[in-house]
């Protein structure tokens, strides 16, 4: 069974500061993760993808995958009240069938 | 566009009722998807169609729970007879994977939160 590991939080920062969400999966054969988004009470929203070792820059958002350590992290540049949300890391695990980690949540503090 | 949505919101049914779930997926999208997360823990896939098909049903908890999808439109969701740990968010998500996209995304509805007492 293919896991996705996340510290569920609540990480904290100031705003401006950046926000490191990180994630660990089990299956060494999984190869595309995403990122989503969920404020309090609303669905989720992909934020990010990615499927090759290294970084992924979008905006403020820079998307990490290590294939080898097994870890997905997600870094928020200039982090704003508004970006305060649970951060679900998931992957791709074929067939369209996607596993989602239980979330991180940020908070931060104006 | 519209997104994807869901009907109802909330449901609070006794143990043993009988709840049906109603998803509408963006419009002319094939694929849609079931996933269900029960407090505290993650979301968890249920079933995947491809328009009227199922494609995979995997994670259906076991055989109190149905979903169709007539047409290839709007999915239904019918839990019979409902049991306490049943209770949770119920998301729909739809997606239309191809073309320049080398990746599924999925757009999710707002979910149906689902109480058994």
């Amino acid at each position: 069974q293919k896991e996705v590991e996340q510290n569920s939080g609540p990480l904290s920062v100031p705003e401006g500061a950046i926000a490191s969400l990180n994630c660990t999966y089990s299956d060494r054969g999984s190869q595309s993760f995403f990122w989503y988004r969920q404020y309090s009470g609303k669905s989720p929203e992909l934020i990010m993808f990615i499927y090759s070792n290294g970084d992924k820059e979008d905006g403020r958002f820079t998307a990490q995958l290590n294939k080898a350590s097994q870890y997905v992290s997600l870094l928020i540049r200039d982090s704003q009240p508004s970006d305060s949300a649970t951060y679900l890391c998931a992957l791709d695990a074929g067939g369209f069938k996607t596993i989602f980690g239980a979330g991180t949540r940020l908070f931060v503090k104006a | 566009e519209a997104g994807v949505t869901q009907f109802p919101s909330h449901s609070v049914i006794e143990k043993g009722q009988t709840v049906t779930l109603r998803c509408d997926p963006i419009s002319g999208h094939d694929n849609l998807y079931w996933y269900r997360r029960v407090m505290g823990k993650e979301i968890k896939f249920l079933l995947h169609f491809v328009k009227e098909s199922k494609q995979d049903e995997s994670g259906m908890p076991n055989n109190r729970f149905l979903a169709e999808r007539t047409g290839g439109t709007y999915s239904t969701l019918k839990v019979q007879p409902a049991e306490l740990e049943d209770s949770g968010v119920y998301f729909c998500a739809s997606s239309q994977f191809g073309g320049m996209r080398s990746y599924n995304e999925q757009f999710f509805g707002p979910g149906t939160r689902l109480t058994v007492l």
